[in-house]
C-alpha cells in the first residue's frame, strides 16, 4: 500500500500569518496526482488544491499553494493570510498515474487551530 | 454543484444488528467509495465501486460489504454491527480519471452498543 505521511499531528497560526503543512509520500512511480482536502467542523470534505507530479509548476489557489519537491517526495501546503474559516483538518493524498478507478491514499491528517 | 448524500448524519445502533449506511450522489459518477475515519487514523478505505453491480475491496472490508445496483446510489452494509465498528463513515465518489477529485458527503457518525 502507499504511504502518505503528515508528521504533524496539530498545528497553530496567528490569524493574518503563514502557515505550512507537511506531508511526504512514498512512490516508485514517475508520474502521479495529489491532493489536499480539508474537513471544517461541519465534516464536509473539501478539495483545497490538487497538482500532478508531471507539472514542475507548484498549483496555487488564491491563498492556497503548495511547495513539490519531487525528487524529496515532498508535498507541503502554505496558507497565505490565514483567516478563521482555514481552521480544519488537512488531509493529504495521493493518486498512483493511470488509476481511472480514482483510489486515493490518505494521510493521518494535520488539525490546524487559527487564533484571532 | 455536486451533491453527495449521506442518508443519516448520526446512527445508533446495537450489537448484532444489521446496519445498512445510505449514499446516494447526483452527477452521474462513475466511482463511489466507503470510507472510515478515526482520530489519528485518517481515512481508510472500506470499498469502493467502479460501476453498477462491480466492487472493490479497500484496505479494510472485513465486516463489511456493498451495494451498488443503481449508477447513483452505494450502500454500506455491516453484516453483524460490532462495538469496534463505531466510528465516523464517509461517502465520496469521483468521475474517471486520475485527476479527477472526489466529493464527499457530511458523514455518518455511527455508534454501536
Amino acid at each position: 500500500a502507499q504511504t502518505v505521511t503528515q508528521s504533524q499531528p496539530e498545528m497553530s497560526v496567528q490569524e493574518a500569518e503563514t502557515v505550512t503543512l507537511s506531508c511526504t509520500y512514498d512512490t516508485s512511480e514517475s508520474d502521479y496526482y495529489l491532493f489536499w482536502y480539508k474537513q471544517p467542523p461541519s465534516r464536509q470534505m473539501i478539495l483545497v488544491i490538487r497538482q500532478e507530479a508531471y507539472k514542475q509548476q507548484n498549483a496555487t489557489e488564491n491563498r492556497f499553494s503548495v511547495n513539490f519537491q519531487k525528487a524529496a517526495k515532498s508535498f507541503s501546503l502554505k496558507i497565505s493570510d490565514s483567516q478563521l474559516g482555514d481552521a480544519a483538518m488537512y488531509f493529504c493524498a495521493y493518486r498512483r498515474p493511470g488509476s481511472t478507478l480514482g483510489r486515493l491514499y490518505f494521510g493521518r491528517g494535520t488539525q490546524l487551530t487559527v487564533w484571532p | 454543484d455536486v451533491k453527495v448524500t449521506q442518508s443519516s448524519r448520526y446512527l445508533v445502533k446495537r450489537t448484532g444488528e444489521k446496519v445498512f449506511l445510505e449514499c446516494v450522489q447526483d452527477m452521474d459518477h462513475e466511482n463511489m467509495f466507503w470510507y472510515r475515519q478515526d482520530p489519528g487514523l485518517g481515512l481508510r478505505l472500506i470499498y469502493f465501486s467502479y460501476d453498477v453491480k462491480m466492487k472493490e475491496k479497500g484496505d479494510i472490508p472485513e465486516g463489511y460489504s456493498v451495494s451498488r445496483e443503481k449508477k447513483e446510489r452505494f450502500s454500506l452494509i455491516l453484516e453483524s454491527a460490532s462495538t469496534n465498528q463505531t466510528s465516523m463513515y464517509l461517502c465520496a465518489s469521483s468521475l474517471l480519471g486520475p485527476n479527477q477529485p472526489q466529493h464527499f458527503g457530511d458523514g455518518t457518525r455511527l455508534s454501536i452498543l
